[in-house]
């Protein structure tokens, strides 16, 4: 099983639409979690922490689910500049001593 | 304005020639990273270092080499040794090992 795993789209979606992306862990010692996005061609950028209570910041979600070692990410009311790609990201405790793993990314395309 | 600065953007390497990427970053953190992205893929981890002065190899070090001689600076040397470089080279750091990244905007390397 990879470390994390990621749906890879494309999401194809309306402007106003809701998405939501999956992300799965294989590592049960795993403490933090993260969504990123990247945009084309460029660095990704910190989304949002995923705590465990789950937490909102604007239209963006994240809920995690560690019994399933699964992390999600909900968009709301999407915008044309969310089109991009979102990482999801897992700090691997034990062996990895606290790296960061990067899942491979879904990419996320809204139309208007 | 605090944040990490790669350079060069572009970089062209001949065979059988070193390179050098520079990173620097002025947000006082402890710990440095070097990625490698290539197209479609997740990132991969090339080095890390948590402290100065010290340094350690990630999942594909073969062919790279690091220093961290200043707490602010990390550059990262692609050898001749690494006989496919061609990729987006990204580097990050954080507050501590384990903590949130944030990245530079990257160095794309390709051979000439």
């Amino acid at each position: 099983r990879k470390e994390v795993e990621q749906d890879p789209g494309p999401f194809n979606v309306p402007e106003g639409a809701t998405v939501a992306f999956n992300c799965t862990y294989s590592n049960s010692a795993s403490q933090s979690f993260f969504w990123y996005r990247q945009d084309c061609r460029k660095e990704p950028k910190l989304l949002m922490s995923v705590y465990s209570s789950g937490n909102e910041d604007g239209r963006f979600t994240a809920q995690l689910n560690r019994a399933s070692q699964y992390i999600s990410l909900l968009i709301r009311d999407s915008k044309l500049s969310d089109s991009a790609t979102y990482l999801c990201v897992v700090n691997a405790w034990g062996g990895s001593q606290g790296n960061l793993i990067f899942g491979k990314g879904t990419k996320l395309s809204v139309k208007p | 304005d605090g944040g990490i600065t790669q350079s060069p953007k572009y970089l062209f390497r001949k065979e059988g020639q070193n390179v050098t990427l520079s990173c620097e970053q002025n947000l006082n953190h402890d710990a440095m990273y070097w990625y490698r992205q290539d197209p479609g893929q997740g990132l991969r981890l090339i080095y890390y270092s948590q402290i100065v002065n010290d340094f350690q190899k990630g999942d594909i070090a073969e062919g790279y080499s690091v220093s961290r001689e200043k707490k602010e600076s990390f550059p990262l040397t692609v050898t001749s040794a690494q006989k496919n470089p061609t990729a987006f080279y990204l580097c990050a750091s954080s507050m501590d090992h384990g903590q949130p990244q944030h990245f530079g905007d990257g160095t794309r390397l390709s051979i000439l």
